[in-house]
């Protein structure tokens, strides 16, 4: 069946770290490729999706690349702020043309000042 | 745009009393999904309605829990009799139909703690 592997967390970085959580997934076809954020006391929320391969996602100066030839949707970016500490998880939905979404175990990230 | 809607956000109970959950979907979204989430890990789809019909119930503990969506807009998730291990936060999303890659949203959650 489906499943997402990602990184165990937590991962603490300082405030103006580059940030990477890696993830990668088992499908059958084609699957489209979520992040999702969870903020302490709030919902989950979409952060950024990719549809194919070699898609980039973007959000809020995150960013992830489908890579077929992996199997991979590494999370990355550039410089985080205190305001990124969330729990993010990597999903996908879609394989074998099935709507369902499929989540992994997620990422605790806490950046300190 | 208002979003997905659950309540209770909050509910304790002892174990093998029952309980239910409630779930307004965005309007206009015919695929609703509650899903399971235990602290420490990731949402584990329990089941995904389309209209009212189930699409995937597959992991979902017929024993135990049932849910169901009449009308095809509100859903319900009761569980009965409830067991320690159901103490979790229970989330209810929903997307448009038919696309692979749609975005799904999601409540807030009902944090379930079975004591």
């Amino acid at each position: 069946g489906d499943s997402v592997t990602q990184m165990e967390g937590p991962v603490t970085l300082s405030e103006e770290a580059f940030l990477t959580i890696n993830c990668t997934y088992t499908a059958t076809g084609y699957p489209s490729l979520f992040w999702y954020v969870q903020y302490p006391g709030e919902g989950l929320q979409l952060l950024l999706k990719a549809t194919k391969a070699d898609d980039k996602g973007s959000n809020k100066g995150f960013e992830a690349t489908y890579r077929k030839e992996t199997t991979s949707f590494h999370l990355e970016k550039g410089s985080v702020q205190v305001s990124d500490s969330a729990v993010y998880f990597c999903a996908l939905s879609g394989s074998g043309g099935y709507q369902k979404v499929t989540f992994g175990t997620g990422t605790k990230l806490q950046v300190i000042p | 745009e208002a979003g997905v809607a659950q309540s209770p956000r909050y509910k304790i109970i002892e174990k093998r009393q029952s309980v239910a959950f409630w779930c307004n979907p965005i309007s206009g979204h015919a695929t609703l999904y509650w899903y399971q989430q235990i602290l420490g890990q990731g949402p584990k789809l329990l089941i995904q309605f389309q209209n009212n019909g189930v699409v995937d119930d597959s992991q979902l503990p017929k024993d135990r829990f049932s849910a169901e969506r009449l009308k095809g807009v509100d859903s319900t998730l009761k569980i009965q009799p409830a067991k320690l291990e159901d103490s979790a936060v229970y989330l209810c999303a929903s997307s448009l139909p038919g696309q692979r890659n749609t975005e799904a949203f999601f409540g807030q959650g009902t944090r379930l703690t079975v004591v």
